[in-house]
């Protein structure tokens, strides 16, 4: 059975500083892995898609990595802002499921301190 | 076009009571999901709908549990005689094809 882990819970940061997340799982074997954000009351946001071929993907202050030989995924967020903070998690179809099956870890709670 | 719409947002049943949460796709989408989210839990897959049909109800309880896709209205994630381990948020998320997009989620409480 698939086992995802994002470290840490939660983050406290003041603003301005580069932060990371961290997302591990066990089973090298998926198809691609996502990065939401979810907003108390909003639901989830995708940020970041990686497929199974890419290192990282880009998008905007985030760079999202992916090493599946490590079962690790980074989420790298630059030059953080109070409207960054939200929970992060990351999610994935596991090898042997439909692709629409994602898995989530139960996300880190950021906060950036004006 | 309008995101995908779930509701209501807040409901709260006493034991023994019927919930009915509701998912309007997003504009053009075909595909339906719903997922469990428990306190202090990730999100847990449920169900995945195209109209009319069920085709994976793998992550849904056995018991007192259902889903529908009717051809014309929104998505209905049912549960009957509901117990105060339901209280959770349930999010639906609708795709064109692979991408989902979420819902805001209803948050249901059982007292």
């Amino acid at each position: 059975k698939q086992e995802v882990t994002q470290i840490p819970a939660a983050l406290s940061v003041p603003e301005g500083e580069n932060l990371v997340l961290n997302c591990s799982f066990t089973d090298s074997a998926i198809y691609n892995l996502q990065w939401f954000r979810q907003d108390p009351g909003k639901g989830l946001t995708s940020l970041l898609l990686i497929q199974s071929s890419q290192r990282e993907q880009t998008s905007g202050r985030l760079n999202a990595s992916l090493d599946k030989s490590s079962g690790r995924s980074t989420l790298y967020i630059a030059a953080s802002q109070p409207g960054d903070s939200a929970t992060y998690l990351c999610a994935f179809p596991p090898a042997g499921a439909g692709s629409y099956q994602l898995t989530f870890g139960k996300g880190t709670k950021l906060s950036v301190i004006p | 076009n309008a995101g995908v719409m779930q509701n209501p947002r807040h409901l709260v049943r006493r034991r023994g009571q019927e919930a009915r949460l509701r998912c309007s796709p997003m504009k053009g989408h075909s595909h339906v999901y719903w997922y469990r989210q428990l306190p202090e839990e990730g999100l847990k897959f449920m169900v995945y709908l195209q109209k009319e049909n069920i085709i994976d109800e793998s992550g849904m309880p056995k018991e007192r549990f259902s889903a529908e896709f009717p051809k014309e209205g929104p998505s209905i994630l049912r549960i009957q005689q509901v117990v105060r381990g339901d209280s959770a948020a349930y999010f639906c998320a609708s795709s064109p094809w692979d991408t989902q997009y979420f819902g805001p989620g209803t948050r249901l409480t059982v007292l």
